[in-house]
């Protein structure tokens, strides 16, 4: 079956300090990935996606590529800022007709000023 | 930007209470999920529909149930509240691209 595996944390960094953010997936077919970000008392927002390989999605600053070769989709940003202290959900779809999501486990990240 | 909505956002209750928990989206999306997220953050999928009339038990076992009368409302109830139920619930429903797009969440403690 589908399964995403995502880094440990928490992850601590200083502000402007650069995040990778380290996923991988099993999956049979050509899933489609997302990155999502839950931040305290909310629910999932969705940060970027990713349909084919070698896609990149991007958003607020944070990257991604979907790597084919290495089943990989790791989250990245060049600098944080302490409002992106939050919660970070690396999931895939295998595009049946139900669209279900597979989760990873999650990953805190505390940016300190 | 996806619009899909919660209520209530918390909810405290006493055990052996019957409770409702509200979704409805505004995008005319035809598949709608539910969550239950522990306090490890783990998200299992506990019900999903695809369309009016339609439900499926998710992948964790749960006591609650839905049911899709209309396109946009996708309500979850509980019959009778137990401490064990006490979690926070997400409701999503899924666009063209096979994202999902969620609500605020209910957390609900069950005393």
């Amino acid at each position: 079956g589908n399964s995403v595996t995502q880094m440990e944390g928490p992850v601590t960094l200083s502000e402007e300090a650069f995040l990778t953010i380290n996923c991988t997936y099993t999956a049979t077919g050509y899933p489609s990935l997302f990155w999502y970000v839950q931040y305290p008392g909310e629910g999932l927002q969705l940060l970027l996606k990713a349909t084919k390989a070698d896609d990149k999605g991007s958003n607020k600053g944070f990257e991604a590529t979907y790597r084919k070769e290495t089943t990989s989709f790791h989250l990245e940003k060049g600098s944080v800022q302490v409002s992106d202290s939050a919660v970070y959900f690396c999931a895939l779809s295998d595009r049946d007709s139900w669209g279900k999501l597979q989760f990873g486990a999650g990953t805190q990240v505390v940016v300190t000023p | 930007e996806a619009d899909i909505y919660q209520t209530p956002r918390y909810l405290v209750i006493g055990t052996g209470k019957k409770i409702t928990l509200e979704c409805s989206q505004t995008m005319g999306h035809d598949k709608m999920y539910w969550y239950q997220q522990d306090p490890g953050m783990e998200l299992h999928l506990i019900h999903y529909s695809y369309g009016v009339n339609s439900t499926e038990k998710g992948d964790l076992s749960s006591e609650s149930t839905v049911s899709r009368i209309r396109t946009e409302h996708f309500p979850l109830t509980l019959e009778s509240a137990r401490p064990s139920h006490t979690s926070q619930y997400l409701c999503a429903s899924r666009g063209t691209a096979y994202e999902q797009y969620f609500g605020p969440g209910t957390r609900l403690t069950v005393t």
